[in-house]
């Protein structure tokens, strides 16, 4: 099966600029996550989805961070004004439907450079 | 609140020795536990759970755990460790309510050396 697909691999932008990322979960796979992952630290979860409905944003900066999966497939994340401190590896995650013990499967991640 | 902790920030092992690292947690009832592993630019993969039943998991490339309840434990351990396992390992703990979310470990760096 076709894994998770994220793009871009790598964003460098200046402060107070916009970026979005995008995520394609696996075929079938009903909840998606959005995890930042700061250098030398485990992931940490910004946003889940079940289907097209938010499941927990709990941790989103909802001031500048969004998220959307309008057709519960593909995801976008967007982060509008970055800062200095958003700079990190941005995380796409899918599993099965309802299973609390359903390992995730990542995507290889955005590296977010903010200068 | 749910939390897992990884105490050794590196570990150092020869090709060929067993290695272990380590991974406690605290959760509300009953757990599901998890070791995902990341190599370099890549996402994390899953490498084994456990859920419930036997204490020893199996998982991928010839790792297993240890789920120890009285000592909220799971230590992640491989008898015989390759150079190709040196990579970043992270435990992530998930209660078993619907409302419970993942939490992962802040990650160990293992080294394996030739």
């Amino acid at each position: 099966e076709a894994g998770v697909a994220q793009s871009p691999r790598y964003k460098i932008i200046e402060k107070r600029q916009s970026v979005a990322f995008w995520c394609n979960p696996i075929s079938g796979h009903a909840t998606l996550y959005w995890y930042q992952q700061i250098l030398g630290q485990g992931p940490k979860l910004l946003i889940q989805f079940q289907n097209n409905g938010v499941v927990d944003d709990s941790q989103l900066p909802k001031d500048r961070f969004s998220a959307e999966r309008l057709k519960g497939v593909d995801s976008t994340l967007k982060i509008q004004p970055a800062k200095l401190e958003d700079s990190a590896v941005y995380l796409c995650a899918s599993s099965a439907l309802g299973q609390n013990n359903s390992p995730l499967h990542f995507g290889n991640g955005t590296r977010l450079t903010v200068t | 609140a749910q939390s897992v902790a990884q105490p050794e920030d590196q570990v150092n092992v020869a090709e060929g020795n067993p290695l272990t690292v380590k991974c406690t947690y605290s959760v509300s009832g009953n757990p599901y536990l998890f070791w995902y592993v990341q190599y370099p630019n890549r996402g994390l993969q899953f490498l084994l759970k456990y859920i419930t039943g036997d204490n020893l998991v199996k998982g991928s490339y010839g790792f297993e755990a240890e789920f120890n309840k009285s000592q909220t434990s799971f230590h992640l351990k491989k008898p015989s460790a390759l150079v190709s396992d040196s990579a970043l390992y992270f435990c992530a703990v998930r209660g078993r309510s619907s409302a419970s979310k993942i939490i992962f470990g802040s990650g160990t760096r293992l080294s394996i050396r030739p």
